[in-house]
């Protein structure tokens, strides 16, 4: 079965800091595929990146990076000099190729809440 | 502008009563979905759809009926026979995948509907 795990529960910052969200998942597929969405206060989640699971190179927008390791199953998610706007919930997901992605399954959610 | 509005934004509900959760999007997506959001818990799929008078069961259907009649339209009900609906509802949709790959995968969601039943 898959699963998404989302250790931290709730991370706070002060603006400007970097701050890392960490995303571990487990599958039986050896082709998947893996993403990030915000949901920010006003409730809609917003896609931010997908990845393939054959494609292992990190990805650079801005001020957002992500870092995805297959050998430790892992999806983190860098922002870097974080800013009050970038307070949201964030959640990682995965997906099987070939059913479509209709199927995600979600982790539990990341908070976090960056100060001035 | 394009997008998925869901209505209402908060509902309330007596135990007992069917309520009706309306999902419409103007993407021109062919599959929807209807997701539950609780604390601590994620988003789990309820159902889905791919196709217009089609659609199959995700993993907590159970209390739950939807209807795909027109393309642009996804209404979920909450059934007396759901025994925990309190929970936030999200709406989302995708351009279907089998038809156009590849694609993001993104999906587009609403801005969702509390239903508290009290």
């Amino acid at each position: 079965a898959q699963k998404v795990t989302q250790a931290q529960t709730e991370i706070s910052v002060v603006e400007k800091e970097d701050v890392t969200l960490d995303c571990v998942y487990e599958t039986r597929d050896t082709t998947y595929y893996l993403f990030w969405y915000k949901q920010p206060p006003s409730g809609e989640l917003v896609f931010l990146i997908r990845r393939n699971s054959f494609d292992e190179q990190n990805e650079i927008s801005g001020r957002y990076s992500w870092n995805f390791q297959k050998s430790t199953s892992s999806f983190n998610f860098t922002i870097t000099a974080s800013q009050v706007v970038d307070s949201a919930v964030y959640f990682c997901a995965l997906s099987e190729v070939g059913t479509g992605f209709q199927k995600l399954v979600f982790g539990t959610g990341t908070r976090l809440l960056v100060s001035p | 502008d394009g997008g998925i509005t869901q209505s209402p934004k908060y509902l309330f509900r007596k135990e007992g009563q069917n309520v009706t959760l309306s999902c419409e999007q103007n993407l021109n997506h062919d599959a929807m979905y209807w997701y539950r959001q609780d604390p601590g818990q994620g988003l789990r799929l309820i159902y889905y759809s791919q196709i217009v008078n089609d659609f199959q069961k995700g993993d907590i259907a159970e209390g739950y009926s939807v209807s795909r009649e027109k393309k642009e339209s996804f209404p979920l009900t909450v059934t007396s026979a759901q025994k925990n609906p309190t929970a936030f509802y999200l709406c989302a949709s995708s351009i279907d995948l089998m038809a156009r790959p590849p694609n993001t995968g993104e999906l587009f969601f609403g801005e969702g509907s509390r239903l508290t039943v009290l």
